[in-house]
């Protein structure tokens, strides 16, 4: 089965600390892959994608992620956290096998403590 | 302002009682997209549509109705709610060419089931 793991429920980090979410994924094909925030009592916002080209790629408020293809891993970075950055982020992906069908994983926490 | 809007976007009903939460975008997008958040489970599908008149089933469709007749509106049909629906739901649209594919959400409803 087609699927995304986040592995921690929580983190937590510093402010002003590197900060590092994990997403791995098992689908088929090349996936499209995808970041997302979601802040208290709000929608989720789009935050960066991997669609082609570099692995390495630049979202919104500084956040990164870096597609591994032979890990299977996707995970989200910022080299120095923010108290604001504090919210669930999920990590999604579509197979490109013509389904369409958006994977989301289960979503990770994350705390930035002043 | 581009944008996705829901409605209602809370709701407490009873067992059984039909109901229906309208969700409109206004960018043209050709996919659209249910999904429900429950904790710990992340954000699973229930159903998408590609274009008008396309839809198909994601992975917990079991109790919803969709219908796609114009490409800006997609509501989600609930014939005879039960407490197991209770949640919060999301609309979400994509545009699905070139390097695009990020959804855009909508705010939310949150539906209470007794």
């Amino acid at each position: 089965a087609q699927s995304v793991a986040q592995p921690e429920d929580q983190v937590n980090v510093a402010e002003g600390n590197p900060l590092t979410v994990k997403c791995t994924y098992s689908v088929s094909g090349n996936p499209y892959l995808f970041w997302y925030v979601q802040y208290p009592n709000r929608g989720l916002q789009f935050l960066l994608k991997y669609i082609t080209g570099d692995n390495l790629v630049k979202g919104s408020y500084g956040f990164e992620a870096e597609f591994n293809k032979s890990q299977t891993s996707f995970h989200l970075k910022k080299p120095s956290a923010l108290v604001s950055d504090s919210a669930l982020y999920f990590c999604a992906v579509i197979p490109t096998s013509g389904t369409y069908k958006y994977i989301f994983g289960t979503g990770t926490r994350l705390k930035v403590l002043a | 302002e581009a944008q996705v809007t829901q409605n209602p976007r809370y709701l407490i009903t009873v067992t059984g009682k039909k109901l229906t939460v309208t969700c409109s975008q206004n960018m043209n997008h050709e996919y659209m997209s249910w999904y429900r958040q429950d904790p710990g489970l992340g954000l699973r599908q229930i159903y998408y549509s590609m274009n008008v008149e396309v839809t198909d089933k994601g992975d917990v469709p079991e109790g919803y109705k969709v219908s796609r007749k114009e490409k800006r509106n997609f509501p989600l049909i609930l014939e005879s709610p039960s407490p197991n629906q209770t949640s919060l739901y999301f609309c979400a649209s994509t545009l699905t060419s070139g390097t695009h594919y990020e959804q855009y959400f909508g705010p939310g409803t949150r539906l209470t089931v007794t």
